[in-house]
């Protein structure tokens, strides 16, 4: 059974600074990769996924995850915090052709002046 | 385009009584899921339907029941209800295949008193 484990409930940085986010997955064949985010009182927004083609995955909001077979890890990455990106951040994934996703527990992003 | 609708935004309800959720998908999609947001935790699986039929159901009770009407909106419902119940539910739209991004509504918070 597929499973998506999030390393760190909480993550805060300072403004500016590296965002690193991460996530490894379970699964016995390589998953479409998802990473989700949600604003308090809102649903999900997809930012970026990955589906078997390029191993760096460029997202919105400057965002980006690099899919690491060998490590099952698809973390997420955002070179400088903004003060908009406090958030709580979702990783999922779902099998080729099932549309079920399975999520992580989620990282809630604090982003410190 | 309208993104994906959820009604009613807020719901109170008393343990024992039945509840009915309603989504409508971004227009275009044939495929619609249900997920259940507890406090704290990442979105569980409920229900997925593709053109009006079921094609995957989560670890949820029978109390638990969906179904997708020709125009592909979706009703989730939920017999006697249990403080447990209590939670943000999510429905997201796709295109087939898994491979897309499943867009997600805002949600329904469901409280169970």
């Amino acid at each position: 059974a597929q499973s998506v484990t999030q390393l760190g409930s909480h993550v805060s940085v300072s403004e500016g600074a590296l965002v690193l986010l991460r996530c490894n997955y379970s699964s016995s064949v390589p998953p479409y990769l998802f990473w989700y985010v949600q604003y308090p009182n809102q649903g999900l927004q997809l930012l970026l996924k990955y589906t078997s083609a390029a191993t760096l995955v460029k997202g919105i909001n400057g965002f980006e995850a690099e899919f690491k077979k060998s490590e099952t890890s698809f973390h997420l990455t955002k070179p400088s915090a903004h003060m908009s990106d406090a958030a709580e951040y979702f990783c999922a994934s779902s099998q080729g052709g099932s549309e079920k996703l399975v999520f992580g527990k989620g990282t809630k992003l604090t982003v410190n002046p | 385009d309208a993104g994906v609708t959820q009604s009613p935004t807020h719901l109170i309800k008393t343990r024992g009584q039945q509840v009915t959720l309603r989504c409508s998908p971004i227009s275009g999609h044939k495929s619609v899921s249900w997920y259940q947001q507890v406090l704290g935790q990442g979105p569980q699986f409920i229900f997925q339907y593709y053109e009006k039929e079921e094609r995957g159901r989560g670890n949820f009770p029978d109390r638990f029941s969906a179904r997708q009407f020709p125009n592909y909106s979706s009703e989730l419902n939920v017999n006697a209800l249990l403080l447990g119940d209590s939670a943000l539910y999510l429905c997201a739209s796709s295109p087939p295949g898994g491979i897309y991004g499943y867009t997600f509504g805002s949600g329904t918070r469901l409280t169970v008193v």
